[in-house]
């Protein structure tokens, strides 16, 4: 099946530093979508990319769906406290059915220290 | 514009017991998914509900079924519970026309003994 690998599992950073993390898959996407999930919650969808290439934005975060379509990126400006959180990739995980669900990737825990 | 509710939020039950989990989805939004979240896991898609009928299925035994109402409100049935079943249950809500547009509830904290 369909995996999606996350790294780094989990980083520490200081208030003010930029964040990196990526998503690699064993197959073909045609979507990319990053979700972030606070402790005690569900997760909330931050960037969606449609297209091969494309670089969107969501205030502080940009995410970039890669060219070859097995990877895509996050990253975070000047991180804030609030940043915490664990943040995943998803993507299509096919059909079954009728239904369209999601494959997640295995996350990325981001602690902020001040 | 409310969105998603689950209920309980938290539960413990044991092992062989049957379970009942609630979900409230979005208003306008016609399609329930339901995932659940292993301890340190992203979420696994366990089915998906439009029109009141199951219309897709992930890797999980029957054992595991729902239900969607005419609200499209929803409930995830467990039976013959297992300790590995102990996991964060999420309801997804969506509108079927918009793909992938899933808003998530917050989650039953299910703990198995």
């Amino acid at each position: 099946g369909q995996q999606l690998n996350q790294s780094p599992q989990s980083m520490f950073i200081q208030e003010g530093e930029d964040v990196s993390m990526n998503c690699t898959s064993s197959s073909i996407f045609n979507t990319w979508l990053w979700y972030k999930q606070d402790p005690g919650e569900g997760p909330v969808l931050l960037i969606a990319l449609y297209k091969a290439g494309e670089l969107t934005s969501n205030g502080r975060l940009t995410a970039q769906f890669g060219i070859t379509r097995k990877d895509s990126f996050l990253n975070i400006s000047a991180s804030i406290p609030s940043d915490v959180g664990i943040y995943f990739c998803a993507g299509p995980g096919g059909y079954t059915g009728t239904a369209s669900k999601l494959t997640f990737g295995t996350g990325t825990r981001l602690q902020v220290t001040l | 514009e409310t969105g998603v509710t689950q209920s309980p939020t938290h539960l413990i039950k044991t092992r062989g017991q049957q379970v009942t989990l609630r979900c409230s989805s979005q208003s306008g939004h016609n399609t329930v998914s339901w995932y659940q979240q292993a301890l340190g896991q992203g979420p696994q898609f366990i089915f998906q509900y439009y029109r009141e009928e199951e219309n897709g299925r992930g890797n999980f035994p029957p054992r595991f079924s729902g239900l969607q109402f005419p609200n499209y409100s929803s409930e995830l049935n467990v039976n013959a519970l297992e300790l590995d079943d102990s996991a964060l249950y999420l309801c997804a809500s969506s509108l079927a026309s918009v793909l992938y547009g899933y808003t998530f509830g917050s989650g039953t904290r299910l703990t198995v003994v």
